[in-house]
């Protein structure tokens, strides 16, 4: 049964990078079939779609968090990683990592997606 | 980018049958999945697709989409089904954006 785990540091300066990492167990992160993504959680709010990786390397993501958003991946540690310039104290947030599964949709030729796979989260402040 | 529209909170009583929705421009054109979250904890997928469940997700909770509107029902409400349900669906102005409505609290009476 494949796992996710969020790491990282739990608070975070104004102004500074926020570097988390997701490592996958039970199944590898090369597969075709899903993409790598975070989601976060701002206090007493609701969920915010961050953006996904495949492990070629390809990544989407929000366009409101674009200017300040990498994704990476790492297959030979089956991890991936997002890193957020800039940080404010609107960035303050759960964040958590999941797999996005994806289904096939033939009379249009388009994918559709869902995240079948949860990391428990990590929770961030940003305060000096 | 797309929006879903969710009503902030719902209530049912124990046993009876409450749905959820999600409202959306392109919701008619991609199958919105829809996630279970308590208190403290991650979110869970609970429907995915035209209508399926994950494995260990009990048969009360279903999916449907009528025009712009995604609907979760629960058939008969248990007390444990009490938590927040999000939608989730594509952005339709790009293949690979996401988007997350913003959440319904279920209070089962």
């Amino acid at each position: 049964q494949m796992q996710m785990q969020e790491s990282g540091p739990g608070l975070v300066k104004p102004s500074e990078t926020l570097s988390l990492t997701c490592t996958v167990s039970g199944g590898p992160i090369s597969s075709s079939s899903y993409s790598w993504g975070w989601v976060r959680q701002t206090p007493g709010k609701g969920l915010e779609w961050i953006g996904n990786i495949y492990y070629t390397g390809s990544a989407y993501y929000n366009p409101s968090l674009k200017s300040r958003l990498t994704l990476s991946v790492d297959a030979s540690k089956n991890q991936f990683s997002l890193r957020l310039s800039s940080m404010t104290a609107a960035d303050t947030a759960v964040y958590y990592c999941a797999r996005r599964n994806r289904g096939f949709l033939e009379w249009i030729s388009q994918y559709y997606y869902y995240m079948d796979v949860w990391g428990k989260g990590t929770t961030v402040t940003v305060s000096s | 980018s797309s929006e879903l529209t969710q009503d902030p909170a719902v209530s049912v009583a124990l046993g009876q049958t409450v749905r959820i929705t999600c409202q959306g421009d392109k919701i008619r054109n991609f199958y919105t999945s829809w996630y279970q979250q308590m208190p403290g904890q991650a979110p869970m997928l609970v429907v995915y697709g035209k209508n399926n469940r994950p494995s260990g997700i009990p048969d009360r909770f279903s999916g449907s989409t009528s025009g712009n509107t995604a609907s979760l029902t629960i058939t008969g409400a248990q007390a444990e089904d009490e938590a927040d349900y999000y939608c989730s669906s594509r952005d339709s102005s790009d293949n690979h954006l996401q988007v997350f409505g913003g959440g319904t609290k279920l209070t089962v009476l």
